[in-house]
């Protein structure tokens, strides 16, 4: 693996079904973040992960859950899928701190029909 | 609150210059950035100002003015590579990232 990995690249999901979208990275960054990006909008910041161990919410956390267990790993969860989920969703890595500069993973395609 | 405004699309031709321009409004503010976002694809680091003033890199350039809340991203000798969006993001007091919804840019040959 090199840099920051998402899974699955894109699924389509029915409605009130569970799904979690992996998120690997093998930089040892210690802050992590997952985004959605809608047409139109701005990337709009879901959770993020300042270090292992921690999260918190972003501007859109409702429906979505995450963990961090170890440094490499941000998994995000859907508990019951709703429609206006249907989305692209970013993972992301920084070294943490002051720096803005994030290192993204390929995105993952979710319907929910 | 924060908002951030870019235009939603932007046209120009193979080996011309184009200016991207960034407005925004915060109560904090701890840097300027611009990424860039091809087609179907993550976004990618392109600048970051938190000084005002010119930041050269190549064939691009970033310029910050704090006091006017402006920032634009400046491409030169333009490729048709260089169809993309252009996102711009400012880092708020919380260090969190505040993301303009991208300038969509069409380089024509």
């Amino acid at each position: 693996i090199a840099g920051i990995t998402q899974a699955p690249t894109s699924q389509i999901l029915a409605a009130g079904r569970r799904m979690t979208l992996r998120c690997t990275q093998d930089m040892r960054h210690n802050a992590m973040y997952w985004y959605r990006q809608d047409l139109g909008l701005g990337l709009r910041l879901i959770h993020y992960s300042n270090t292992a161990g921690t999260t918190g919410k972003g501007e859109v956390p409702d429906g979505y859950s995450v963990s961090r267990a170890n440094t490499d790993d941000f998994p995000l969860t859907l508990a019951s899928a709703v429609p206006s989920q249907t989305s692209v969703y970013f993972c992301a890595s920084s070294p943490g701190g002051d720096t803005g500069e994030l290192f993204f993973g390929e995105g993952s395609r979710l319907t929910v029909l | 609150g924060q908002n951030i405004d870019q235009p939603t699309e932007m046209t120009a031709t193979e080996g011309a210059i184009v200016q991207i321009n960034c407005t925004y409004q915060t109560s904090g503010f701890n840097g300027l950035f611009w990424y860039q976002q091809h087609a179907g694809e993550a976004p990618t680091f392109l600048s970051y100002n938190v000084l005002d003033g010119l930041e050269e890199k190549g064939r691009f350039s970033s310029f910050l003015s704090r006091s006017k809340g402006y920032s634009y991203l400046l491409l030169k000798e333009l490729q048709m590579k260089d169809s993309a969006s252009y996102l711009c993001a400012l880092m708020d007091s919380n260090y969190q990232l505040i993301w303009g919804a991208g300038t969509k840019l069409i380089i024509k040959p």
